[in-house]
């Protein structure tokens, strides 16, 4: 089915420990988005990429990188995870930066740092 | 820096009740988008309004956008246990990205 990717769905990490979250998108669009959910917080822009080869960051990017590997691909990367990083994490990718048929997320990975 | 606030945080309502969550931005918006996400889920997109003042419905969901384009509202009509989870609200900022709302989380008591 077409749509957004994320691997993996769940994830625990210790304090200090490094991961990469990948996301995949197959409808051909153009910009991809890392969100990030806590409760009452709503969802804040980590990075986003507006198209191939180009990166920015977003409202939260302390303690984050991200590779725009290829039109399909936009990972994100904790190089010294922090408990402040436990959250729910989605991916989001569409057509163009201000697409009026919005955002398709992927369904998400739920990080717990310990 | 911009900033798009949501009221209510929380809302329960007993089945059949109308529910109305708000959206209100520090700045002027060319647009704005609703999602939708179910417990456990990932947002989807529900709308986009773009005109000041208008007004769209999608069977008992109702979206408005304010005349100073500054805020939003979506109102449900007869609430359904299939309408429980959080609406955001989301406005443009710059040219490339969307900031959400805080969202307002709905439950609906059968």
């Amino acid at each position: 089915n077409a749509g957004v990717t994320q691997t993996p769905k769940f994830q625990v990490l210790k304090t200090g420990q490094s991961m990469t979250l990948q996301c995949a998108q197959d409808m051909n669009h153009n910009s991809m988005y890392w969100y990030r959910q806590d409760p009452g917080m709503g969802l804040r822009l980590i990075y986003y990429s507006a198209s191939e080869g180009t990166t920015d960051k977003g409202e939260v990017p302390n303690g984050y990188n991200v590779s725009r590997l290829n039109k399909r691909e936009f990972s994100l990367r904790l190089e010294s995870a922090a408990p402040s990083q436990t959250s729910v994490y989605f991916c989001a990718s569409s057509g163009r930066g201000l697409d009026p048929y919005g955002y398709t997320f992927g369904s998400g990975t739920r990080l717990t740092v310990v | 820096g911009q900033q798009v606030m949501q009221i209510p945080q929380y809302q329960h309502v007993q089945e059949g009740e109308d529910f109305t969550t708000y959206c209100n931005s520090s700045t002027t918006l060319s647009n704005i988008q609703w999602y939708k996400q179910r417990p456990g889920g990932h947002p989807v997109f529900l709308i986009q309004l773009v005109k000041s003042g208008e007004v769209k419905k999608q069977k008992r969901l109702t979206f408005q956008f304010g005349e100073a384009k500054k805020n939003s509202s979506l109102h449900i009509t007869a609430t359904q246990t299939t309408d429980v989870g959080t609406y955001f609200c989301a406005g443009p900022s710059g040219t490339y990205k969307y900031i959400f709302g805080t969202g307002t989380r709905l439950k609906v008591l059968a």
